[in-house]
C-alpha cells in the first residue's frame, strides 16, 4: 500500500484566500483523523471520522475550518477565510480500527504558509 | 482538560549512551500510551505502545508504565545519531489519543 497520501505538500497563500487540503486514507481503513502541528501547541487533533461520518469535530478551531469524507477513500480539509495564524502542518491519519494497539498512520502532511 | 506533559529538550547524550524520555499524563482513566519519533520535516511513526504497568522491550527501546504515578517512559539503548528525532509521548483513554508536544532528541557522535 502506498501509504496515507496528501496533496499538496506545500502550500502558500495569501491572507483571506480559501485553501483546501486533501487526503487519501490507507485502503481499508475505517477511521481518519486530521491533525494540526505547530511549535507552539503541539499536534492537535482537529476532526476525525468513522466510516467517512464525522464523529468529533471538537478539535476544529472556529467556523472558518470544514471538513468532508465524501467517499471511503477521499477527504478534504478546507479553510475560509485563510489568516496567517493557520500556518503550520497538517497531518492526515488513518486507522483500521480503535483497538489498544491502535496505531495511527500518518500521512506527509501539508506545510501551509499563510501571508 | 486531558493533560500530557513532556520536557521539550533538547535531550543531549553521547552516542552509545542510554537516552531517557520521560511523559507525564493527567488522565488517570487513561488505559494506552504510546511513543511516536518525529524526524525533522517529516510525519510521526510509532515505535512502542504499552498498556500493562511495567517493561515492554522491543530491541533497544523499552517503554516503562507507571499508572500510580502517571508517567510513562522511553529509553533507548546503545543511542546512535539516527536516534537523533523529536519523541511524542500520546495517551488514550477511550477514543482518541492525546499527544504530549515532545522531546528533542540529539545523539551526539
Amino acid at each position: 500500500d502506498a501509504g496515507v497520501i496528501q496533496s499538496p505538500r506545500h502550500e502558500v497563500t495569501e491572507m483571506g484566500q480559501e485553501v483546501t487540503l486533501r487526503c487519501k486514507p490507507i485502503s481499508g481503513h475505517d477511521y481518519l483523523f486530521w491533525y494540526r502541528q505547530t511549535m507552539m501547541r503541539g499536534l492537535e487533533l482537529l476532526i476525525y471520522f468513522n466510516n467517512n461520518v464525522p464523529i468529533d469535530d471538537s478539535g476544529m478551531p472556529e467556523d472558518r475550518f470544514s471538513a468532508k469524507m465524501p467517499n471511503a477513500s477521499f477527504s478534504t480539509l478546507k479553510i475560509q477565510p485563510s489568516e496567517p495564524r493557520d500556518s503550520a502542518v497538517y497531518f492526515c491519519a488513518s486507522s483500521p480500527i480503535m483497538d489498544s494497539s491502535y496505531e495511527q498512520y500518518f500521512g506527509p502532511g501539508t506545510r501551509l504558509t499563510v501571508t | 482538560q486531558k493533560e500530557v506533559e513532556q520536557n521539550s529538550g533538547p535531550l543531549s547524550v553521547p552516542e552509545g549512551a542510554i537516552a531517557s524520555l520521560n511523559c507525564t499524563y493527567s488522565d488517570r482513566g487513561s488505559q494506552s500510551f504510546f511513543w511516536y519519533r518525529q524526524y525533522s520535516g517529516k510525519s510521526p511513526e510509532l515505535i512502542m505502545f504499552i498498556y500493562s504497568n511495567g517493561d515492554k522491550e522491543d530491541g533497544r527501546f523499552t517503554a516503562q508504565l507507571n499508572k500510580a504515578s502517571q508517567y510513562v517512559s522511553l529509553l533507548i539503548r546503545d543511542s546512535q545519531p539516527s536516534d537523533s528525532a523529536t519523541y511524542l509521548c500520546a495517551v488514550r483513554g477511550s477514543y482518541i489519543p492525546t499527544f504530549g508536544r515532545g522531546t528533542s532528541l540529539i545523539v551526539h557522535p
